[in-house]
C-alpha cells in the first residue's frame, strides 16, 4: 500500500494568514493526488484533484501543487469558514489511501 | 445534482454482519464513468477506503486488503443503489461509514455518513 504522510498534524493560524500543508507519498504517484476538507459532522469535500486542479465551486484561495511524491495545499488568505481538517488522498493505485489529516485551528 | 442517501443500523453486535445501503439520485449505479465506493473513518484508523463497485461493460469490484476476506459491495440496478456488507465485525469496525461516488477516482459526492457501533 502507498502510505501518505501529512504535516503538520495540526496548526494554529489567524484569519488572513497564508497556510501551507504538505503531503508526502511513500512512492511515486505522479499527479494522482486529491485534497479534501472536512468539517465536524460533515462528509469530506473535494477541493483539489490531480494535484493542482480546483474542483468546481471551490474558492480560488485554495491551490495545490506538486508531483511525484511531494505535494502542497496552500490557502492564500485563511477565512473563518476554512477552519477544518484537510486530508490528502492518492488515487494512483488501489487501495486508495488517505493521509492522516491536518487540523487547522484558530489562533 | 447527485445525491447519496445512506441507510442501515447504527448498532451491530460483535461477530455479526454490518449492512449499509446507499441510494443514488442524479446518476446511475450502472454509469460507465463512475465508481461507487465505501469509506470509513475512525479515530484510530483515520479515513480508510474499503472498496468499490463499478460497471465497464461488466461489473467489477476492488477491495482493501485489510477487509477483503469480510467485505462485499453489491450494486442493485433495480433500485439504483449499492450496498456494503462487512462480516464478522469486531469493536475495531466501529466507525463512521460513508458511501461516495468517484469519477476518475475523484470522490466528488458523498453520503451523509452513518455511525456504526459494534457492541453487545
Amino acid at each position: 500500500d502507498i502510505q501518505m504522510t501529512q504535516s503538520p498534524s495540526s496548526l494554529s493560524a489567524s484569519v488572513g494568514d497564508r497556510v501551507t500543508i504538505t503531503c508526502r507519498a511513500s512512492q511515486y504517484i505522479s499527479s494522482y493526488l486529491n485534497w479534501y476538507q472536512e468539517k465536524p459532522g460533515k462528509a469530506p469535500k473535494l477541493l483539489i484533484y490531480a494535484a493542482s486542479s480546483l474542483q468546481s465551486g471551490v474558492p480560488s484561495r485554495f491551490s495545490g501543487s506538486g508531483s511525484g511524491t511531494d505535494f502542497t495545499l496552500t490557502i492564500s488568505s485563511l477565512q473563518p469558514e476554512d477552519f477544518a481538517t484537510y486530508y490528502c488522498q492518492q488515487i494512483y493505485s488501489t487501495p486508495l489511501t488517505f493521509g492522516g489529516g491536518t487540523k487547522v485551528e484558530i489562533k | 445534482q447527485v445525491q447519496l442517501q445512506q441507510s442501515g443500523p447504527g448498532l451491530v453486535k460483535p461477530s455479526q454482519t454490518l449492512s449499509l445501503t446507499c441510494a443514488i439520485s442524479g446518476d446511475s449505479v450502472s454509469s460507465n464513468s463512475g465508481a461507487w465506493n465505501w469509506i470509513r473513518q475512525s479515530p484510530s484508523r483515520g479515513l480508510e477506503w474499503l472498496g468499490r463497485t463499478y460497471y465497464r461493460s461488466k461489473w467489477y469490484n476492488d477491495y482493501a486488503v485489510s477487509v477483503k476476506s469480510r467485505i462485499t459491495i453489491n450494486p442493485d440496478t433495480s433500485k439504483n443503489q449499492f450496498s456494503l456488507q462487512l462480516n464478522s465485525v469486531t469493536p475495531e469496525d466501529t466507525a463512521v461509514y460513508y458511501c461516495s461516488r468517484s469519477t476518475a477516482n475523484n470522490f466528488d459526492y458523498w453520503g451523509q455518513g452513518t455511525l456504526v457501533t459494534v457492541s453487545s
